[in-house]
């Protein structure tokens, strides 16, 4: 059973819609990250949050915006997206931020596949 | 920044044969961590192993085992004796200083 806990698996939305995807880990680890990805492509970094501050912007687009209320939490607020937005988003977690030092392996949820309208 | 090549797209296999999936990367750092993931139809990634680049004594982990030799840069996974359930899409990834770099991927198809 994976740990990273990510809602909703699912979310068809319109290019004027906002939403936000959540994702939610209690293995206390002190790093966040979302990633997308998209069909038969490897996952692309596209924030990295370390005791929750932002540490990483993978020079995202400001329609996505991501926010970190506190250590448990990782949220992904979307608005005015593109179809080419469409992927599936992958939110993961680690003891510390990868590279650091330590226990560095990354555990990803299930993701939420997301298609834009 | 680094870089990592799988070369395999897809390889299939009858169950019980032995698989090796091929990762090489290229990096300027001189300390590294490289990792292997499992990507089932599921989408969620598994993570399977995790190697620092000072470390190259090489393992058995069950079925799983892996092959790092920093003189060529290569760091190459193999399942011993497949099964159905090993059927997805494995990733090589390489991480410094927080970014991690996945390879393409290796769709592994294990038939009956």
């Amino acid at each position: 059973d994976t740990e990273v806990t990510q809602t909703p698996k699912h979310l068809v939305m319109g290019m004027t819609n906002k939403k936000s995807l959540k994702c939610e880990q209690h293995m206390g680890h002190r790093a966040m990250y979302w990633y997308k990805q998209k069909a038969k492509k490897p996952p692309e970094l596209m924030f990295v949050y370390s005791y929750e501050k932002l540490s990483i912007n993978e020079s995202v687009p400001s329609r996505f915006s991501p926010e970190c209320p506190n250590s448990s939490l990782l949220n992904l607020h979307l608005h005015a997206l593109q179809p080419e937005d469409s992927a599936l988003y992958l939110c993961a977690s680690s003891q510390d931020a990868t590279g650091s030092a330590g226990n560095t392996e990354a555990f990803f949820g299930q993701g939420t596949r997301l298609t834009v309208v | 920044a680094q870089k990592v090549t799988q070369a395999q797209t897809e390889i299939s296999v009858v169950e019980k044969e032995d698989v090796t999936l091929d990762c090489v990367y290229e990096t300027r750092d001189t300390t590294y961590y490289l990792f292997w993931y499992k990507q089932p139809p599921s989408g969620e990634l598994v993570f399977l192993i995790r190697r620092n680049s000072f470390d190259e004594q090489n393992e058995i982990s069950g079925r799983y085992s892996w092959n790092f030799q920093k003189s060529t840069s290569s760091f190459n996974f193999t399942i011993t004796a497949s099964q159905v359930v090993d059927s997805a899409v494995y990733f090589c990834a390489a991480d410094s200083w927080g970014k991690l770099q996945f390879g393409a991927g290796t769709q592994v198809v294990v038939t009956p």
